[in-house]
């Protein structure tokens, strides 16, 4: 399988529960990141975890890294109706270049 | 601060034609990413630039695809002679200069929706 790939592909939850998406990579990495699309629009920068961390923390969200284990996850608390998104997990490998999963797909029902 | 800018938002060319896309990266930012995104799938890096320099081409077509980001205005991705598996959204991203190890955040322009009828 490629590097950076997401799991499950689609997810779906009521508003108010948690939302976990993971992330497995192959290959050595400098940083991972985590992005939001809506249908249709571009992606919006959620967090950046540097291979050096292992968890770390904006608002409703929660990411780790397993750099052991060539995983991350992302954790979505108390999800809203505007949290459907796909979510995608990118890996810089220090080449810039990211590279990016196929997504989960979450869908929070109101 | 405006963010990533990129036009058209929308293109629509017959087969044969030209496309061209434009990125203007965020202030103060030098380094300008393509990627390409098919339906239901995530994004792909084409190349990575800095003014005047292609850094990474890795993930282009060796044919049709040629990119640019000259020391005044847009970067540019050209699509020469389109076919119709070149229709996807193609995102511009930049960056700021890298300070050490830690890499930086890529922030990425609204897209073009290229159909190539």
């Amino acid at each position: 399988s490629q590097q950076g790939e997401e799991d499950p592909q689609a997810l779906s939850i009521q508003e108010g529960e948690n939302a976990t998406m993971n992330c497995s990579y192959k290959t050595s990495i400098n940083n991972l990141q985590w992005y939001r699309q809506n249908s249709g629009r571009g992606l919006v920068h959620l967090i950046l975890i540097r291979s050096n961390e292992r968890e770390k923390h904006s608002g409703r969200l929660r990411v780790t890294l397993d750099t052991s284990k060539k995983s991350s996850s992302l954790l979505i608390t108390a999800s809203r109706a505007a949290d459907t998104a796909s979510y995608f997990c990118a890996t810089d490998t220090g080449r810039r270049a990211l590279t990016f999963g196929s997504g989960t797909r979450l869908q929070v029902q109101p | 601060n405006a963010g990533v800018m990129q036009n058209p938002r929308h293109l629509v060319r017959r087969r044969g034609q030209e496309a061209r896309l434009r990125c203007s990266p965020m202030k103060g930012h030098s380094h300008v990413y393509w990627y390409r995104q098919l339906p239901e799938e995530g994004l792909k890096f084409m190349v990575y630039l800095q003014k005047e320099n292609i850094i990474d081409e890795s993930g282009m077509p060796k044919e049709r695809f040629s990119a640019e980001f000259p020391k005044e205005g847009p970067s540019i991705l050209r699509i020469q002679q389109v076919v119709r598996g070149d229709s996807a959204a193609y995102f511009c991203a930049s960056s700021p200069v890298r300070g050490g190890l830690s890499g930086d955040t890529q922030y990425f322009g609204p897209g073009t929706r290229l159909t190539v009828l």
